[in-house]
């Protein structure tokens, strides 16, 4: 049981350059979210997912794409990199009905030079 | 923007002593969760309170929850130098679906 496995660990983009982060879970988790941590602060939600076919925005959307075709996986795609979007990323996933834990990925550390 | 305002922002203790870290947030929850973060790695779940519960255990983690006062606090008990790391509050709403906020976090730092 590998919980939830996120890939690459680490990137380094070019200004401009597009990439996928990928997130797989494997406990049959309903719900799966994004976040990025950046220095100093909390987890910050970009988008998340209550089942396949289903998305939404969380509160730092712009510049990042999800779609969710299976209840396994759940990438990140970086449009058009920019120096802003550098941070580390998190996937994080848990079960519907409210009050339980959530999973968290080892994380990407996104560099955008 | 962010829900819970951790206090302290850093906190440095001797092994076996007590830490008591704050969590303060703004709006109505169906939970609060505390998670622990050792550098460089992933968020790890450590505890979850219902919004109608006040107190919680686990092994040596004690939660509290103040709904009135909107806070919340955890007490790691006998610290240990491996307890080195951050510590997040997380509040999950009571709308819906809805996601974690978290809060930016107490550094905790157990010295042997």
């Amino acid at each position: 049981n590998a919980g939830v496995t996120q890939t690459p660990k680490f990137q380094v983009l070019k200004t401009g350059q597009s990439m996928t982060l990928q997130c797989a879970q494997d406990m049959n988790h309903e719900y799966m979210s994004w976040y990025r941590q950046d220095p100093g602060m909390g987890l910050r939600l970009i988008h998340y997912s209550v089942g396949a076919g289903i998305t939404d925005q969380g509160e730092v959307p712009n510049g990042y794409n999800v779609s969710r075709s299976t209840t396994e996986d759940f990438p990140l795609r970086l449009l058009s990199a920019a120096p802003s979007q550098t941070s580390v990323y998190f996937c994080a996933s848990n079960r519907q009905g409210g009050n339980y834990g959530y999973t968290f990925g080892s994380g990407t550390r996104l560099t955008v030079v | 923007s962010q829900q819970g305002e951790e206090d302290p922002q850093a906190l440095s203790i001797q092994e076996g002593e007590n830490a008591t870290m704050n969590c303060s947030y703004k709006t109505s929850i169906n939970n609060l969760q505390w998670y622990r973060q050792n550098s460089g790695r992933g968020l790890v779940h450590l505890i979850l309170i219902r919004s109608n519960e006040r107190e919680k255990h686990s092994g040596r983690l004690r939660v509290t929850l103040d709904t009135s006062k909107k806070s919340s606090s955890l007490l790691i008990t006998a610290s240990r130098a491996a307890d080195t790391a951050s510590y997040f509050c997380a509040t999950e709403g009571d709308s819906g679906y809805s996601t974690l906020t978290f809060g930016k976090g107490t550094m905790l730092l157990v010295s042997p």
